[in-house]
Protein backbone atom coordinates (compact mmCIF):
# COMPACT_ATOMS: atom_id res chain seq x y z
CA UNK A 1 0.00 0.00 0.00
CA UNK A 2 0.89 3.74 -0.34
CA UNK A 3 0.61 4.32 3.15
CA UNK A 4 1.92 2.67 6.47
CA UNK A 5 -1.28 1.06 8.22
CA UNK A 6 -0.93 0.78 12.06
CA UNK A 7 -3.44 -1.05 13.96
CA UNK A 8 -5.55 -1.11 16.22
CA UNK A 9 -6.13 2.96 16.39
CA UNK A 10 -6.97 2.29 19.87
CA UNK A 11 -6.04 -0.38 22.21
CA UNK A 12 -7.63 -0.71 26.09
CA UNK A 13 -5.19 -2.74 28.40
CA UNK A 14 -5.91 -3.61 32.28
CA UNK A 15 -2.23 -3.29 33.97
CA UNK A 16 -0.86 -6.61 34.23
CA UNK A 17 -2.32 -7.68 30.27
CA UNK A 18 -0.73 -8.54 26.94
CA UNK A 19 -0.69 -5.89 24.12
CA UNK A 20 0.24 -6.43 20.45
CA UNK A 21 0.06 -3.76 17.98
CA UNK A 22 0.54 -4.20 14.42
CA UNK A 23 2.23 -2.50 11.04
CA UNK A 24 2.49 -3.01 7.80
CA UNK A 25 4.98 -1.18 6.01
CA UNK A 26 4.60 1.28 2.64
CA UNK A 27 4.98 -1.47 -0.25
CA UNK A 28 8.57 -1.41 -1.23
CA UNK A 29 10.21 -0.26 1.48
CA UNK A 30 12.84 -2.03 3.48
CA UNK A 31 13.16 -0.25 7.00
CA UNK A 32 10.57 -0.25 9.57
CA UNK A 33 10.85 2.02 12.80
CA UNK A 34 8.84 1.85 16.19
CA UNK A 35 8.30 5.13 18.59
CA UNK A 36 6.63 5.72 21.67
CA UNK A 37 5.13 9.07 22.23
CA UNK A 38 3.98 9.60 25.71
CA UNK A 39 2.75 13.01 27.27
CA UNK A 40 2.13 15.88 24.23
CA UNK A 41 5.22 15.56 22.06
CA UNK A 42 8.23 13.26 23.46
CA UNK A 43 9.17 10.96 21.28
CA UNK A 44 11.05 7.95 21.86
CA UNK A 45 12.52 5.29 19.53
CA UNK A 46 12.44 1.84 20.58
CA UNK A 47 13.80 -0.14 17.80
CA UNK A 48 14.10 -0.17 13.56
CA UNK A 49 14.44 -3.11 11.34
CA UNK A 50 15.83 -3.65 7.89
CA UNK A 51 13.61 -6.36 6.26
CA UNK A 52 12.95 -8.67 9.06
CA UNK A 53 16.33 -8.39 10.69
CA UNK A 54 16.81 -5.89 13.87
CA UNK A 55 18.88 -2.78 12.58
CA UNK A 56 18.97 -1.05 16.33
CA UNK A 57 17.02 -2.01 19.44
CA UNK A 58 18.84 0.48 21.61
CA UNK A 59 15.74 2.09 22.84
CA UNK A 60 13.86 -1.28 23.93
CA UNK A 61 12.82 -2.03 27.60
CA UNK A 62 14.16 -5.13 27.63
CA UNK A 63 11.67 -6.96 29.91
CA UNK A 64 8.36 -6.78 28.65
CA UNK A 65 8.81 -5.57 24.83
CA UNK A 66 9.57 -7.57 22.08
CA UNK A 67 9.02 -6.48 18.09
CA UNK A 68 9.10 -8.72 14.86
CA UNK A 69 9.23 -8.23 11.38
CA UNK A 70 8.55 -11.29 9.34
CA UNK A 71 8.19 -11.65 5.57
CA UNK A 72 4.76 -11.41 3.86
CA UNK A 73 3.19 -10.51 7.59
CA UNK A 74 2.30 -6.90 9.37
CA UNK A 75 5.43 -5.96 11.44
CA UNK A 76 4.20 -6.53 15.00
CA UNK A 77 5.32 -4.69 18.56
CA UNK A 78 3.86 -6.71 21.86
CA UNK A 79 4.12 -5.70 25.31
CA UNK A 80 3.81 -8.29 28.09
CA UNK A 81 2.64 -7.47 31.26
CA UNK A 82 1.65 -4.07 30.32
CA UNK A 83 2.24 -1.33 33.28
CA UNK A 84 0.40 2.09 33.19
CA UNK A 85 3.50 4.02 32.23
CA UNK A 86 3.09 2.44 28.83
CA UNK A 87 -0.01 3.97 28.01
CA UNK A 88 0.98 6.28 24.97
CA UNK A 89 0.70 6.55 21.27
CA UNK A 90 3.16 4.17 19.48
CA UNK A 91 4.16 5.14 15.98
CA UNK A 92 4.99 3.05 13.27
CA UNK A 93 7.19 4.13 10.46
CA UNK A 94 8.80 3.02 7.06
CA UNK A 95 11.79 4.35 4.85
CA UNK A 96 13.25 3.08 1.31
CA UNK A 97 16.30 3.13 2.70
CA UNK A 98 17.86 3.99 5.86
CA UNK A 99 20.44 7.04 4.80
CA UNK A 100 18.08 9.28 6.12
CA UNK A 101 15.74 9.19 3.20
CA UNK A 102 12.28 10.70 5.26
CA UNK A 103 10.11 8.79 7.25
CA UNK A 104 6.70 7.68 6.59
CA UNK A 105 4.68 7.32 9.80
CA UNK A 106 1.14 5.66 10.28
CA UNK A 107 -1.39 7.26 12.29
CA UNK A 108 -0.29 5.43 15.63
CA UNK A 109 -2.25 3.16 17.92
CA UNK A 110 -3.26 4.68 21.13
CA UNK A 111 -2.59 2.15 24.26
CA UNK A 112 -4.05 3.40 27.43
CA UNK A 113 -3.25 0.95 29.84
CA UNK A 114 -5.77 1.06 33.23
CA UNK B 1 24.41 12.99 26.88
CA UNK B 2 22.77 14.05 23.09
CA UNK B 3 20.09 16.44 23.58
CA UNK B 4 18.06 18.37 21.11
CA UNK B 5 15.82 21.38 22.24
CA UNK B 6 13.46 22.42 20.07
CA UNK B 7 12.78 26.43 21.13
CA UNK B 8 9.47 27.35 23.55
CA UNK B 9 7.21 24.97 23.89
CA UNK B 10 4.29 27.04 22.13
CA UNK B 11 4.86 30.16 19.57
CA UNK B 12 2.21 32.34 18.48
CA UNK B 13 2.02 34.66 15.66
CA UNK B 14 0.06 36.72 13.45
CA UNK B 15 -1.13 35.54 9.95
CA UNK B 16 1.44 36.85 7.21
CA UNK B 17 4.74 36.94 9.68
CA UNK B 18 7.33 34.73 9.20
CA UNK B 19 7.37 31.96 12.05
CA UNK B 20 10.77 30.73 13.17
CA UNK B 21 11.20 27.77 14.88
CA UNK B 22 15.08 26.72 16.20
CA UNK B 23 16.31 22.96 16.60
CA UNK B 24 19.48 23.10 19.20
CA UNK B 25 21.58 19.97 20.01
CA UNK B 26 24.60 18.71 22.48
CA UNK B 27 26.73 15.71 22.15
CA UNK B 28 25.57 14.71 18.91
CA UNK B 29 27.33 15.34 15.42
CA UNK B 30 24.06 14.56 12.73
CA UNK B 31 24.87 13.63 9.18
CA UNK B 32 21.38 14.43 8.53
CA UNK B 33 18.49 16.82 10.14
CA UNK B 34 14.60 16.87 9.02
CA UNK B 35 11.30 18.74 10.19
CA UNK B 36 8.14 17.02 9.90
CA UNK B 37 4.75 18.76 10.89
CA UNK B 38 2.41 16.42 13.11
CA UNK B 39 -1.34 17.75 13.96
CA UNK B 40 -3.42 16.38 16.55
CA UNK B 41 -4.16 12.25 16.54
CA UNK B 42 -1.71 12.40 13.37
CA UNK B 43 1.56 10.71 12.64
CA UNK B 44 4.48 13.19 11.64
CA UNK B 45 4.31 14.20 8.17
CA UNK B 46 7.86 14.53 6.72
CA UNK B 47 8.88 18.37 5.25
CA UNK B 48 12.78 18.59 4.35
CA UNK B 49 15.77 17.48 5.13
CA UNK B 50 19.11 18.76 4.97
CA UNK B 51 22.65 17.45 5.25
CA UNK B 52 26.02 18.38 7.13
CA UNK B 53 26.94 19.98 3.62
CA UNK B 54 23.96 22.19 3.19
CA UNK B 55 23.71 25.37 4.79
CA UNK B 56 20.06 26.09 3.59
CA UNK B 57 17.13 24.21 1.86
CA UNK B 58 13.99 25.95 0.50
CA UNK B 59 10.44 24.71 -0.55
CA UNK B 60 7.66 26.72 -1.28
CA UNK B 61 7.20 28.81 1.46
CA UNK B 62 9.75 26.57 3.72
CA UNK B 63 13.58 27.61 4.24
CA UNK B 64 15.68 25.49 6.94
CA UNK B 65 19.10 26.31 7.62
CA UNK B 66 21.82 24.06 9.48
CA UNK B 67 24.87 25.22 11.27
CA UNK B 68 27.30 22.60 12.22
CA UNK B 69 29.56 25.17 14.36
CA UNK B 70 26.82 26.40 16.29
CA UNK B 71 24.93 23.13 16.60
CA UNK B 72 21.64 24.28 15.27
CA UNK B 73 18.66 24.30 12.92
CA UNK B 74 16.57 27.13 12.34
CA UNK B 75 12.88 26.31 10.38
CA UNK B 76 11.29 29.21 8.61
CA UNK B 77 7.55 29.65 7.43
CA UNK B 78 7.17 33.06 5.56
CA UNK B 79 3.88 34.33 4.72
CA UNK B 80 2.48 32.34 7.61
CA UNK B 81 -0.83 31.31 7.29
CA UNK B 82 -3.72 29.49 10.00
CA UNK B 83 -3.55 26.35 8.27
CA UNK B 84 0.24 26.61 8.78
CA UNK B 85 -1.24 25.75 12.56
CA UNK B 86 0.59 22.51 13.89
CA UNK B 87 3.54 21.07 16.21
CA UNK B 88 7.15 20.99 14.26
CA UNK B 89 9.46 18.52 15.48
CA UNK B 90 12.72 18.50 14.27
CA UNK B 91 14.83 15.37 13.93
CA UNK B 92 18.57 14.10 13.66
CA UNK B 93 20.47 11.15 12.64
CA UNK B 94 24.11 10.44 12.64
CA UNK B 95 25.76 8.20 9.99
CA UNK B 96 26.05 4.98 11.37
CA UNK B 97 22.51 5.26 13.00
CA UNK B 98 19.98 3.44 12.98
CA UNK B 99 16.95 5.44 13.78
CA UNK B 100 16.24 9.38 13.82
CA UNK B 101 15.95 11.23 17.09
CA UNK B 102 13.45 13.72 17.43
CA UNK B 103 13.10 16.71 19.70
CA UNK B 104 9.96 17.43 21.56
CA UNK B 105 8.21 19.85 18.93
CA UNK B 106 7.20 23.25 18.63
CA UNK B 107 3.59 24.28 18.38
CA UNK B 108 3.32 26.91 16.15
CA UNK B 109 -0.35 29.01 16.07
CA UNK B 110 -0.78 31.25 13.78
CA UNK B 111 -4.04 33.62 14.45
CA UNK B 112 -6.04 35.27 11.64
Amino acid sequence: GEEVAQTPKHLVRGEGQKAKLYCAPIKGHSYVFWYQQVLKNEFKFLISFQNENVFDETGMPKERFSAKCLPNSPCSLEIQATKLEDSAVYFCASSQNRINEKLFFGSGTQLSVL
Amino acid sequence: SQKIEQNSEALNIQEGKTATLTCNYTNYSPAYLQWYRQDPGRGPVFLLLIRENEKEKRKERLKVTFDTTLKQSLFHITASQPADSATYLCALEGTNAGKSTFGDGTTLTVKP
